[in-house]
């Protein structure tokens, strides 16, 4: 799986949007890019992936570069308890291979 | 989605015994996976729990160590053997459900201190 590099942490305004950049430039072309977080003391939580098209639901936006080599996750509206680890990983979505690889990902602090 | 019950949430142990976590789904899964989380790291892929056969270890992981249980679709335990303070670490369940297999669900995690 191809690896990614994100910043080690971000600040955000609670109330705004908090844009959270990956880049994944040896991304393959079967190779998806999934967005998981961790909020303190918890298990990592799914958030939303994409192979080319940006990507929206309830959570988040993913937006994919057309080059597909890095993207950015996109919380429309930060609260305090999006307070987290951010990881971005880049996945083969071929055969039966779903296990995931992470990296150090982004602590995200959301600030009142 | 999955529900996910992991056993114990936390535990203390002694230097030199072993403790046995057990993970269990509400639905069929796909697949199981065990991670460990050191203090302050990310998370490292231990190995995948295979029904009915051995577990697939990752490197710098071994059997011996880290016996994997997986006798149906919905329950694995993982057990940490020989325990040294350097096993302390939080230690994570992970499935891939039949229904949504294109993603990964986590237990909360067993919370393990080894003095």
């Amino acid at each position: 799986d191809a690896k990614t590099t994100q910043p080690p942490s971000m600040d955000c305004a609670e109330g705004r949007a908090a844009n959270l950049p990956c880049n994944h430039s040896t991304i393959s072309g079967n190779e998806y890019v999934y967005w998981y977080r961790q909020i303190h003391s918890q298990g990592p939580q799914y958030i939303i992936h994409g192979l080319k098209n940006n990507e929206t639901n309830e959570m988040a936006s993913l937006i994919i570069t057309e080059d597909r080599k890095s993207s950015t996750l996109i919380l429309p509206h930060a609260t305090l308890r999006d307070t987290a680890v951010y990881y971005c990983i880049v996945r083969n979505s071929g055969g039966s291979n779903y296990k995931l690889t992470f990296g150090k990902g982004t602590l995200l602090t959301v600030n009142p | 989605s999955a529900v996910i019950s992991q056993k114990p949430s936390r535990d203390i142990c002694q230097r030199g015994t072993s403790l046995t976590i057990q993970c269990q789904v509400d639905s069929q899964v796909t697949m199981m996976f065990w991670y460990r989380q050191q203090p302050g790291q990310s998370l490292t892929l231990i190995a995948t729990a295979n029904q009915g056969s051995e577990a697939t270890y990752e490197s710098g992981f071994v059997i011996d160590k880290f016996p994997i249980s997986r006798p149906n679709l919905t329950f694995s335990t993982l057990t940490v053997s020989n325990m040294s303070p350097e096993d302390s670490s939080i230690y994570l369940c992970s499935v891939t459900p039949r229904d949504s297999n294109e993603k990964l669900f986590f237990g909360s995690g067993t919370q393990l201190s080894v003095l």
